[in-house]
């Protein structure tokens, strides 16, 4: 089956600064990439996803881009702010068919210091 | 458009007991996926619902079963609960060949095994 492998687990900014969340998977046949935003006690929230025909997405402060030869894809934030600071996960499935499970990352948690 | 609801919000049972979770899936969406997420980790795939019927199951014993009903709604049964069976159980709706894989969470079930 599918494996995410997600790097770092936790991340500390500076108010401003830029994040860079990186993850690796395994089955070739992944072809849809969501990242979710879950803070405390909450559920995960999709933030942007990108599927295999594209290699980049932005969406405002929030970029994915994916490089399927090498399986990773990544997640950027640029100008971060305290309001970012939760725990994010990637995740991997197989997207157009009803055998969409997901297969999460173990997360990341981002915390932005003012 | 109604999101995705769950109840009862938390849960508290003794070992060996049985659990009945339920999840109202977003309006429109056909497909049903419950998650198991431990404390600190990434959300588990339990299985999937389509059109009222189980289509893909991940690693969890059979006495974690389901339902969908014909409003697609579902329920997740746990049998003979275990301490490890202590986590935050979501579910999530989607319409996968329409929206590709994009799948939107409910608030979960916090349950708690004594």
């Amino acid at each position: 089956g599918e494996n995410v492998e997600q790097h770092p687990s936790t991340l500390s900014v500076q108010e401003g600064d830029s994040a860079v969340i990186k993850c690796t998977y395994s089955d070739s046949a992944s072809n849809y990439f969501p990242w979710y935003k879950q803070e405390l006690g909450k559920r995960p929230q999709l933030i942007i996803d990108i599927r295999s025909n594209v290699g980049e997405k932005k969406d405002q402060r929030i970029a994915v881009t994916l490089n399927k030869t090498a399986k990773h894809f990544s997640l950027h934030i640029t100008e971060t702010q305290p309001e970012d600071s939760a725990v994010y996960f990637c995740a991997a499935s197989i997207g157009g068919s009803t055998l969409g499970r997901l297969y999460f990352g173990r997360g990341t948690q981002l915390t932005v210091w003012p | 458009e109604t999101g995705v609801t769950q109840s009862p919000t938390h849960l508290i049972k003794t070992r060996g007991q049985q659990v009945t979770l339920r999840c109202s899936s977003q309006s429109g969406h056909n497909t049903v996926s419950w998650y198991q997420q431990a404390l600190g980790q990434g959300p588990q795939f339990i299985f999937q619902y389509y059109r009222e019927e189980e289509n893909g199951r991940g690693n969890f014993p059979p006495r974690f079963s389901g339902l969908q009903f014909p409003n697609y709604s579902s329920e997740l049964n746990v049998n003979a609960l275990e301490l490890d069976d202590s986590a935050l159980y979501l579910c999530a709706s989607s319409l996968p060949l329409v929206s590709y894989n994009e799948q939107f969470f409910g608030p979960g079930t916090r349950l708690t095994v004594l």
